[in-house]
Order: structure tokens, then sequence, then C-alpha cells
């Protein structure tokens, strides 16, 4: 049982243009929604959270926006750039567990054309 | 500062072995997650240990325990290795158990 699902294996984005990631949960516990990024031969990274109480975060080119009726979250990067192609993961967690148990997506692996 | 390193990065088991898997965690940090990755599949939570006592544990069996040791490094044991242990199996550290996790490179098991 799945409960958090990426259900877009990879996806390619030319250069400058915007890389839409996405991302759904059947947890409703869960109100701590992450994103992390993965290099090849790396542990992955952390990009970006998102609290229940927020729809929307920013950081830079990245933007994560949160759908909770719909149990839906993407992940937003503009421009794209070739360094950005790495696997995504989307991560959840019910924030009032006292401790971080992520659960992860299966990743999303995103190439940006030049 | 120094970050996450796990050890070793790579080995190779026989079925029915036991293992040990050695994380040291960033400066600063006391609180160490293990998670197991699975080819094509997220981390999935093993367990986190926070001050030396596990805080937490996933949806895995007795034959994977753990500890942490007063200077907040940490061993995975896994015992009675199966087929489907083969993983890359990753160490996150943070301050405090609900604090940012700052993972390792992973040291991948591969069981035959």
């Amino acid at each position: 049982d799945q409960q958090v699902k990426q259900n877009s294996p990879s996806l390619s984005v030319q250069e400058g243009r915007i890389s839409i990631l996405n991302c759904d949960y059947t947890n409703s516990m869960f109100d701590y929604f992450l994103w992390y990024k993965k290099y090849p031969a790396e542990g992955p990274t952390f990009l970006i959270s998102i609290s229940s109480i927020k729809d929307k975060n920013e950081d830079g080119r990245f933007t994560v926006f949160l759908n909770k009726s719909a149990k839906h979250l993407s992940l937003h990067i503009v421009p794209s750039q070739p360094g950005d192609s790495a696997v995504y993961f989307c991560a959840a967690t019910p924030s009032g567990a006292g401790s971080y148990q992520l659960t992860f997506g299966k990743g999303t692996k995103l190439s940006v054309i030049p | 500062e120094t970050g996450v390193t796990q050890s070793p990065t790579h080995l190779i088991k026989t079925r029915g072995q036991q293992v040990t898997l050695r994380c040291s965690s960033q400066s600063g940090h006391n609180t160490v997650s293990w998670y197991q990755q699975a080819l094509g599949q997220g981390p999935q939570f093993i367990f986190q240990y926070y001050r030396e006592e596990e805080n937490g544990r996933g949806n895995f069996p007795p034959r994977f325990s753990g500890l942490q040791f007063p200077n907040y490094s940490s061993e995975l044991n896994v015992n009675a290795l199966e087929l489907d242990d083969s993983a890359l199996y990753l160490c996150a550290s943070s301050y405090q158990e609900a604090g940012e996790l700052f993972f390792g490179e992973g040291s991948r098991l591969t069981v035959l």
C-alpha cells in the first residue's frame, strides 16, 4: 500500500522552461511534506518543505504547492537548469509523531535538456 | 563541518549471514535514522535513534536492529540475511528527533 505516490517515473524538460513534479498521498495523518533531490552515488539532499497550514512555499527557483483536499502536492522549478537533473523524491510525515518518520514516494527522474 | 559518513560503501554477503553497517552523524547532531532503498523504490524508514534509545520503528522484522553510541554514531545490524535485503542503506542524522535530515551516501548491500 503506497501512501506517497509519484506517478511519473521520469520527466524531460528544456533548459529555461518550467519543471512540474507531482506527488499524491493517501494518509490523512500526513501534515508535513518535503522534497529531496538525489544525484547518483550521493545521498538525498533536502530541497524544500511545506506544512499543511500553508498551501504554498517558495525558495528561489523552487516552489511547492499543497492541495490538502486533493491530497496532492507539486514542485515547480523555474527556470529549469541542467544541474537540476536528478531524481526527486516526495516525502511526508505526521509532524506530531515526535520524530521524522518519512514516507517516500518512488521518485521522479528529471532530465533538463540544454 | 563534517557531513554524515557511512561505511562500508559496498559489500556482498550470502544468504543467512549477518551484516553491520556504520554511520557517523554530522557534527552537532544527536539523532540518527536508517532507511532502506530497494532498487526502483523510495527510501523506507527502518528506525530512528535519539540519545542512544530507539525512537520509532518502521515495518521491519526484529532481525533488523541498531545501536547508537555516546558520540551519536550508529550501527545497523541485519541478521539472517535474505535476498530481498539487497538494497542501498541510508543513514541520516538530525539535530533533535524532528529535525531536518541530512543523509549519507549510503551502503550498498548485495545478498547472494
